[in-house]
């Protein structure tokens, strides 16, 4: 079983939506959440990052954080057609047989903004 | 502004070849990373370096080798490729007090016959 598990989709929605992109995981270890946009044929992009449960927010993102679930969520406002991406998750733990964090990422979920 | 550069951004390799790719980024960063990413798996840390002059091994280290030239270079290296390392490759800097990752180049897709 993978410590953190994500859809890989495709999810296809129409320009305006809301959309929900979502992660469990296993390790109640991990205590840093961060979400990357991953435009096609390009690098990870850091996008959002949280450490306590709770909701945050920047612009049409919204990270959303539940750790009694083992559960984040990624909403997006107003989807665009330039939303089109993959999406990852990743989680960082602090590991003690390295002395350091650990950053473990979901597989990503593919996003499509119909115009 | 460049951020993270690698090369080349495609190769092809056959068993037993060896290459290096190479990454540089001109954001002053202490942290570098390469990662390998392949279908269904996620990103994976094959090694990282936390400053000029160090390096620790990642997740999947067997089969590569780094080198951090300088505060601005840091290269993965195949001594001897095998098709299993087959995937797409990115090498990754920062600055954050948490040592995780913020800027990626955009890749070196690699393909071992």
């Amino acid at each position: 079983q993978k410590e953190v598990e994500q859809d890989p989709g495709p999810l296809s929605v129409p320009e305006g939506a809301i959309v929900s992109l979502n992660c469990t995981y296993s390790n109640s270890a991990f205590q840093y959440f961060m979400w990357y946009r991953q435009y096609s044929r390009k690098g990870p992009e850091l996008l959002m990052y949280t450490y306590s449960s709770g909701n945050k927010e920047d612009g049409r993102f919204t990270a959303q954080v539940d750790k009694s679930s083992k559960y984040i969520s990624l909403f997006i406002r107003d989807s665009q057609p330039s939303d089109s991406a993959t999406y990852l998750c990743a989680m960082s733990a602090y590991r003690r047989d390295t002395g350091r964090r650990a950053l473990t990422f979901g597989s990503g979920t593919r996003l499509q903004v119909q115009p | 502004n460049a951020g993270v550069t690698q090369t080349p951004k495609f190769q092809v390799l056959k068993t037993g070849q060896s290459m290096t790719l190479q990454c540089a980024q001109d954001m002053n960063h202490n942290s570098m990373y390469w990662y390998r990413q392949d279908p269904g798996m996620g990103l994976r840390l094959i090694y990282y370096s936390a400053s000029e002059g160090t390096t620790d091994k990642g997740e999947v280290p067997n089969g590569y080798n780094v080198s951090r030239l300088n505060k601005r270079e840091f290269s993965l290296r195949l001594e001897s490729a095998a098709p299993s390392q087959t995937s797409v490759y990115f090498c990754a800097s920062s600055d954050r007090l948490d040592n995780q990752p913020q800027h990626f180049g955009d890749g070196t897709r690699l393909s071992i016959l």
